[in-house]
């Protein structure tokens, strides 16, 4: 079965700070792997995938994620956060042959404080 | 172009009844999945429709079923709710199986039950 670790439930920090959120997948297959996020009463958005190629991949709003093989492993990152990032963050994995089907990390609540 | 839609936004129901959620899904998109999210369980796959046909299921009882129709709207319905199955439930659609899948699913703001 497909399992998604997503290390921290909670990552507080300050306004223009780097922050790194941490997703870990096991999969003996190839996978497509995406970050998504939610804001209070809403869907999800997809910030960033990959599907192939490059390993480090750019998404919306200035976060980028680095697809590590050997690690299993995609953290997401950004360089410096504003408030508006505050809201939880989900690491999803996709099995190439399941059709459509995500398996969720359970979700990191990042909270950026000024 | 419009998103994923999902109606209703919020429902309040009793244990014991039952309820029909809806999703429109992206011009285009032939597939339709669904998701249950709650505080403890997180996101969980209900189940995967194409071209009306169901392709996946999770692992749910049978009081939670679904249907795709023939322009790829989607409903589910939950029989006899109980107090457990208060939860957002979320619609995504893709455009796997047609060809030019991109990887991806959009998903609606989605319809979040209470149950009393």
């Amino acid at each position: 079965a497909q399992s998604v670790t997503q290390l921290d439930s909670q990552v507080p920090v300050f306004e223009e700070a780097p922050v790194e959120l941490r997703c870990n997948y096991s999969s003996s297959v190839s996978v497509y792997l995406f970050w998504y996020v939610q804001y209070p009463n809403q869907g999800l958005q997809l910030l960033l995938k990959y599907l192939s190629g490059s390993t480090l991949v750019k998404g919306i709003n200035g976060f980028e994620a680095e697809f590590n093989k050997s690690q299993t492993s995609f953290h997401l990152r950004k360089p410096s956060v504003h408030i508006s990032d505050t809201a939880e963050y989900f690491c999803a994995v996709r099995r190439g042959s399941t059709l459509g089907r995500l398996y969720f990390g359970r979700g990191t609540q990042l909270t950026v404080w000024p | 172009k419009a998103g994923v839609t999902q109606t209703p936004r919020y429902l309040i129901k009793t244990r014991g009844q039952q309820v029909t959620l809806s999703c429109s899904p992206i011009s285009g998109h032939r597939s339709v999945s669904w998701y249950q999210q709650t505080p403890g369980q997180g996101l969980q796959f209900l189940f995967e429709y194409f071209s009306e046909t169901q392709r996946n299921k999770g692992n749910f009882p049978g009081r939670f079923s679904g249907r795709q129709f023939s322009n790829s709207r989607s409903e589910m319905n939950v029989s006899t709710l109980e107090l457990g199955d208060s939860a957002l439930y979320l619609c995504a659609s893709s455009t796997y199986g047609q060809g030019r899948d991109t990887g991806e699913l959009f998903f609606g703001e989605g319809s979040r039950l209470t149950v009393l």
